[in-house]
């Protein structure tokens, strides 16, 4: 069974800096997914990046970047220049097959002014 | 553009009374549908996932049902609630094909309060 670990039950970071949230999985197989996802106040679940295992290269959105560590089981995300509108829950989350998502338990993170 | 709607927003039900949750998936077809389930303070438990109308695969036994009468609307029921249902649930649909098929949108959700 694939399990997803959320080491850090809540982070803060000044507005402006440089936090990074962590995330292991746990899995046998060599071809899967991997995903952050955000969760503001609002509780609507937004994509924020995703990973394909094949891929080498780490994934980059805008502030968003993840470090991909395949054989480590690792994938954390790092969200530079923070700002107020970061403040949610995060969640890690894994796919092998299309239809059985993982979700780790999610990582609070405020930022403060 | 796609868009996902879920209704209602917020319910507060009594114990042993039957619940009806709807989704709504727009501007895709065919596409894969699925509910989970959050508790306050935790992740994600994926309840139904549905591959085309009519189709349902149930991940964890309990007092709930999952149906998909048409290609984008998708409804979670109950008979009787428990106070255990209270929660959080998301719908979330994932596109048949395309560069992103591997990843799931999800709808605003529902508040669910069981008293």
């Amino acid at each position: 069974a694939q399990t997803v670990t959320q080491s850090q039950p809540e982070m803060s970071v000044q507005e402006a800096e440089t936090v990074t949230l962590s995330c292991t999985y746990d899995t046998s197989e060599s071809n899967y997914y991997l995903f952050w996802y955000k969760q503001p106040p609002s509780r609507q679940m937004i994509l924020v990046i995703r990973q394909e295992a094949y891929k080498q290269q780490n994934a980059t959105e805008n502030r968003f970047s993840v470090n991909f560590q395949k054989a480590a089981k690792s994938f954390s995300l790092k969200i530079s220049d923070s700002q107020l509108g970061d403040t949610a829950m995060y969640f890690c989350a894994f796919m092998k097959q299309p239809n059985d998502m993982r979700f780790g338990a999610g990582t609070r993170l405020t930022v403060k002014p | 553009s796609q868009t996902i709607h879920q209704w209602p927003a917020t319910l507060v039900q009594p114990v042993g009374s039957p619940l009806s949750l709807e989704c709504t998936v727009e501007g895709t077809s065919n596409p894969n549908l699925y509910w989970y389930r959050q508790a306050a303070g935790r992740g994600l438990q994926l309840l139904f996932y549905s591959v085309g109308i009519g189709q349902i695969s149930s991940e964890v036994p309990q007092n709930l049902s999952a149906s998909r009468p048409q290609d984008r609307q998708f409804i979670l029921s109950s008979k009787k609630l428990l106070l255990s249902d209270s929660g959080f649930y998301l719908c979330a649909w994932r596109p048949y094909t395309g560069t992103t098929q591997e990843t799931q949108y999800f709808g605003p959700g529902t508040r669910l309060l069981v008293l």
